[in-house]
């Protein structure tokens, strides 16, 4: 299994662009996360998804939206990117049991 | 909202110095949950503690969950140079129904070994 990935790893955007962070786990598992990782501050929750279909938001969703169409694949959308949205984000995945397994993370750069 | 406060939020040890990091909620947590991150990686589950005054042993590492259930301890003896990276708490609440994994994040330690 490669557990969760994410692509891009690095990746430099512009104002007011948009883009799409990619997620995919191949652990079947249900529950998948969205965080965003700033120096000294921990992980944020953006948004999470109970299973295909399924989404809703987190503690900082604001600028980001998500879709589930499928169970392996949880991509992030950012609109209109700013510089507040420098950060490392990172995906993770849950079985039905406790522990979140996260992915290699991208770190996304707003200038 | 929920709120979990991690201090300190720097640690520079000896190597063979013992390390503890300390987690106090803003609420009564279901569970708590400990990561560690190493240097530029992700996340890595270590531990979950779910009953009050539960303490749990990894090797070197203790855990606990205090009886109020909103303050929990990592505790690293003699410490190692791969102990080093960012020691996160994460507590869940329920709330009165499920919180879907949700987990609230500390700010984490961020632990230095010099040899």
């Amino acid at each position: 299994n490669a557990g969760v990935t994410q692509t891009p790893k690095f990746h430099i955007l512009k104002i007011g662009q948009s883009m799409t962070l990619q997620c995919t786990q191949d652990m079947n598992h249900n529950y998948m996360y969205w965080y965003r990782q700033d120096p000294g501050m921990g992980l944020k929750l953006i948004y999470y998804s109970v299973g295909a279909g399924i989404t809703d938001k987190g503690e900082v969703p604001n600028g980001y939206n998500v879709s589930r169409s499928t169970t392996e694949d949880f991509p992030l959308r950012l609109e209109l990117a700013a510089p507040s949205q420098t950060s490392v984000y990172f995906c993770a995945s849950k079985p039905g049991t406790y522990e979140q397994y996260f992915g290699p993370g991208t770190r996304l750069t707003v200038t | 909202g929920q709120q979990v406060m991690q201090i300190p939020q720097y640690q520079h040890v000896q190597e063979g110095e013992d390390f503890t990091t300390y987690c106090n909620s803003s609420t009564t947590l279901s569970n708590i949950q400990w990561y560690k991150q190493r240097p530029g990686g992700h996340p890595v589950f270590l531990i979950q503690l779910v009953k009050s005054g539960e303490v749990k042993k990894q090797k070197r590492l203790t855990f606990q969950f205090g009886e109020a259930k909103k303050n929990s301890s990592l505790h690293i003896t003699a410490t190692q140079t791969t102990d080093v990276g960012t020691y996160f708490c994460a507590g869940s609440a329920n709330a009165g129904g499920t919180s879907y994994g949700k987990l609230t994040f500390g700010q984490g330690t961020i632990l230095t070994v010099h040899p």
